[in-house]
């Protein structure tokens, strides 16, 4: 029979533009956020995280924007190359210990 | 340092079976998590361990179970194995005993059941 399965977005870029990537979290009390990269057949891989008390955050090529008015994170890919292709994944983490809450993901397909 | 282990990667079991699946975290870290993936339902968390205790537990039935050893290792068993246990079962390591801290995963064992 047929499988269903989630429907992921899917976004398209052109190699060498730039990526945005967003995702909406659930938790106002959530205080540390995290973006994933999931290639096929392996394990999420961390990109890049940010805290509660920042709205921004830089990385090689990555940046983190969160948006905690509207509950919104956003990881932008600079100059996006055929290696990154993936599924990204954002987390949310509400506080100590708590388990770490997950998107359902965006694949990203890098058109050389 | 070495990343997160998991073993087998892969798996191959009949409905009604159990499995046992291994996890070894990065050194130091004592914070061992579980998650499934499967293409229906996304990530979703299985269990914390931390110092030999279950510290927090998704909504997963009884059938799964977990522990953690001394050294930090840990083992999460499935029994009476059915058809939707088939997933990609991920093992993530963080260091911090509280406060957020940044997960890392296995590569995962791709789980079978036939």
């Amino acid at each position: 029979g047929e499988s269903v399965g989630l429907h992921l977005p899917t976004l398209s870029v052109q190699e060498g533009d730039n990526s945005i990537i967003n995702c909406a979290y659930s938790n106002s009390a959530s205080d540390y956020f995290i973006w994933y990269k999931q290639e096929s057949g392996k394990g999420p891989q961390f990109i890049i995280d940010i805290r509660s008390n920042m709205d921004k955050r830089q990385g090689q090529r990555v940046t983190v924007l969160l948006n905690k008015t509207v509950k919104h994170l956003s990881l932008q890919i600079a100059a996006t190359q055929p290696g990154d292709s993936a599924v990204y994944f954002c987390a949310e983490n509400s506080g100590g210990y708590q388990k770490v809450t997950f998107g359902t993901g965006t694949k990203l397909q890098v058109i050389p | 340092k070495a990343g997160v282990t998991q073993t087998p990667r892969y798996l191959i079991k009949t409905r009604g079976q159990q499995v046992t699946l291994s996890c070894s975290p990065i050194s130091g870290h004592r914070s061992v998590s579980w998650y499934q993936q499967t293409p229906g339902q996304g990530l979703q968390f299985l269990f914390e361990y931390f110092s030999e205790t279950q510290r927090n537990k998704g909504n997963f039935p009884g059938r799964f179970s977990g522990r953690q050893f001394s050294n930090s290792r840990s083992e999460m068993n499935v029994s009476t194995l059915e058809l939707g246990d088939s997933a990609l079962y991920l093992c993530a390591s963080r260091g911090l005993a509280g406060g957020p801290d940044t997960q890392y995963f296995g590569p995962g064992t791709r789980l079978t059941v036939l």
